[in-house]
């Protein structure tokens, strides 16, 4: 089976940079997403890691290595608009995608 | 503008009765799921479809049924042997073989019990 780890609620000011962190167990997989929800709303595509290393786009990046079981993403520049939920999701193709329960990041002045 | 659509936004549903939920895309994706969220859960898979007239159980889905009879359409019924409902409901597409486990969700549906 498949098991993510991810921290339930995260705080951090305006301007700052934050980042959350997403361990997992898993026999095997194809890449690593990280989403975005707002409350009551649809998760939205942030990055997609297949191999190790940092993916960088614009104010957010993801770093994926296999060896340890670890991700994270990082928010620079933190806008008061980025306060929602940050989904760690494992994915092995197609429909075999495995969901963390999310990060709830809020963001203050 | 390209999209997914769910209907309605909220739901209610009374004691033994089976509600539909309304999923479209124009995206011309092959590949659509329906998720269930409840609180302090990760998304829960409960139908996908990879083809028309084609569709396979998740891992919840006892209490539910769907079909495919269009590519762009995918409604969700829970029926009444569903026992506990209310939950928030999204449906999702994706275009496997182009970097296709990509999902595009659309904005959910709040099913709550009278």
């Amino acid at each position: 089976g498949q098991n993510i780890d991810q921290p339930t609620e995260m705080t951090a000011t305006e301007g700052a940079i934050v980042q959350i962190n997403c361990t997992y167990q898993t026999s095997g997989f194809n890449g690593l997403f990280w989403y975005q929800q707002h409350a009551g709303e649809a998760p939205t595509f942030l990055s997609y890691n297949v191999l190790d290393g940092l993916e960088e786009k614009g104010r957010f990046s993801s770093f994926l290595s296999r060896s340890k079981g670890y991700s994270y993403l990082l928010l620079k520049e933190l806008q008061m608009k980025d306060s929602a939920s940050y989904l760690c999701v494992l994915g092995g193709g197609g429909n075999k995608l495995t969901f963390g329960t999310g990060t709830q990041l809020k963001v203050e002045l | 503008d390209g999209g997914i659509t769910q209907s309605p936004k909220y739901l209610f549903r009374k004691e033994g009765q089976n509600v539909t939920l309304s999923c479209e895309q124009n995206l011309n994706h092959d590949a659509m799921y329906w998720y269930r969220q409840d609180p302090g859960q990760g998304l829960r898979l409960i139908y996908y479809s990879q083809i028309v007239n084609d569709f396979q159980k998740g891992d919840i889905a006892e209490g539910y049924s769907v079909s495919r009879e269009k590519k762009e359409s995918f409604p969700l019924t829970v029926t009444s042997a569903q026992k506990n409902p209310t939950a928030f409901y999204l449906c999702a597409s994706s275009k496997p073989g182009q970097g296709g486990e990509k999902l595009f969700f659309g904005s959910g549906t709040q099913l709550s019990v009278l």
